[in-house]
């Protein structure tokens, strides 16, 4: 099956600092990457996801980037505010499955 | 995500007992999905269907039972045979674009 790392676990930036999220994966098949925002006690919500026919995709202050080569895919947010606050957690589909595997997710909080 | 509903929000159980979650889509969505969440942990796989009247067993099957006897609803069962059954679990569902939306969740507490 796919498997998936997620660096780092817990990342803390100042309000307005930039935070990059990463996910490396292992099935070169692989070809949808979606990244999710998990508030406390809520369910993951989809916040941004790139095809493999495409190497950046960005929505107002988020981004991410796909290296094919390389095997790995980054969540980049600017700007941050203190509502961006929360878990984000990567996911590639394992395609001998047709189910996602998750990262094991990061948490981000930005200070105020 | 608001065409996916999970209930009950909140579930007790006590020991020995089965316990059946509810999941229902109504986005006409060919393939649901269980997840496990531990606190501070990720999304473990339980269950998944692709069709009705079809599952597999994910990752974590062991003590927990499914059905898919109607294409909106994917309903869980957790056995006794369930030792740690205390986390919460998402229901999700995707059209086949791999895109899947999560239900609210069911927070399992054990007495």
């Amino acid at each position: 099956g796919e498997n998936v790392e997620q660096h780092p676990s817990t990342l803390s930036v100042q309000e307005g600092d930039s935070a990059v999220i990463k996910c490396t994966y292992s099935d070169s098949a692989s070809n949808y990457f979606p990244w999710y925002k998990q508030e406390l006690g809520k369910r993951p919500q989809l916040i941004i996801d790139i095809r493999s026919n495409v190497g950046e995709k960005k929505d107002q202050r988020i981004a991410v980037t796909l290296n094919k080569t390389a095997k790995h895919f980054s969540l980049h947010i600017t700007e941050t505010q203190p509502e961006d606050s929360a878990v984000y957690f990567c996911a590639v589909p394992d395609t001998g499955r047709r189910a996602l595997t998750f990262g094991s997710g990061t948490r981000l909080q930005v200070q105020p | 995500d608001g065409g996916i509903t999970q209930s009950p929000k909140y579930l007790f159980r006590k020991e020995g007992q089965n316990v059946t979650l509810s999941c229902e889509q109504n986005l006409n969505h060919d393939a649901m999905y269980w997840y496990r969440q531990d606190p501070g942990q990720g999304l473990r796989l339980i269950y998944y269907s692709q069709i009705v009247n079809d599952f597999q067993k994910g990752d974590i099957a062991e003590g927990y039972s499914v059905s898919r006897e109607k294409k909106e609803s994917f309903p869980l069962t957790v056995t006794s045979a369930q030792k740690n059954p205390t986390a919460f679990y998402l229901c999700a569902s995707t059209s086949g674009e791999e895109t899947q939306y999560f239900g609210p969740g069911t927070r399992l507490l054990v007495l």
